[in-house]
């Protein structure tokens, strides 16, 4: 199945810096990337999510960027504020199967 | 719009006994998914229904079940409860497949004692 590694673990950075987490995938045939925000007690939601036949798409001040020929795919995020503090996760999987397969997560700190 | 809910946010239960977790989709959804999450082993998929049916299954053990009603809410149930049961379950609806969005609610905190 589907592997999903994130890195770094953790990731500090002062406030109005950019953020940058890397995800790579194992499998070839996924074709849906999408990437979560979890803050303490709450479920994860959405924040930018990419298909395979697209290189790059940004919203606002956060920015995928996906490499199929080297199976990884980054998430951006730009003038990072407090309240983008929380734990990210990247997932892969297929487009319209609804079967996620998620990194571990990376926890990003947004040092005011 | 009213996003997904679960029942109950926390529970308490000990080793052998069974559990039942309640998912209520998004209004218009029709496809809802379960995840387990655990600080050692992440997010893990465990099933998804659509129309009543499972579409999709996880590599988890018989114990873990579920089922979807008419009105597209659904439950999972765990049985015979282990220690490593331990975590948070996490319901996540979508629209009719194929689609790909899947919006979370905030889960159920289950412990096993």
């Amino acid at each position: 199945g589907e592997n999903v590694e994130q890195h770094p673990s953790t990731l500090s950075v002062q406030e109005g810096d950019s953020a940058v987490i890397k995800c790579t995938y194992s499998d070839s045939a996924s074709n849906y990337f999408p990437w979560y925000k979890q803050e303490l007690g709450k479920g994860p939601q959405l924040i930018i999510d990419i298909r395979s036949n697209v290189g790059e798409k940004k919203d606002q001040r956060i920015a995928v960027t996906l490499n199929k020929t080297a199976k990884h795919f980054s998430l951006h995020i730009t003038e990072t504020q407090p309240e983008d503090s929380a734990v990210y996760f990247c997932a892969a999987g297929d487009y319209g199967n609804n079967r996620l397969a998620f990194g571990k997560g990376n926890q990003v700190v947004v040092i005011p | 719009k009213a996003g997904v809910t679960q029942t109950p946010r926390y529970l308490i239960k000990t080793r052998g006994q069974q559990v039942t977790l309640s998912c209520s989709p998004i209004s218009g959804h029709r496809s809802v998914s379960w995840y387990q999450q655990t600080p050692g082993q992440g997010l893990q998929f465990l099933f998804e229904y659509f129309s009543e049916t499972q579409r999709n299954k996880g590599n988890f053990p018989g114990r873990f079940s579920g089922r979807q009603f008419s009105n597209s809410r659904s439950e999972m149930n765990v049985s015979t409860l282990e220690l490593g049961d331990s975590a948070l379950y996490l319901c996540a609806s979508s629209l009719e497949p194929p689609t790909d969005t899947q919006y979370f609610g905030p889960g159920t905190r289950l412990t096993v004692l």
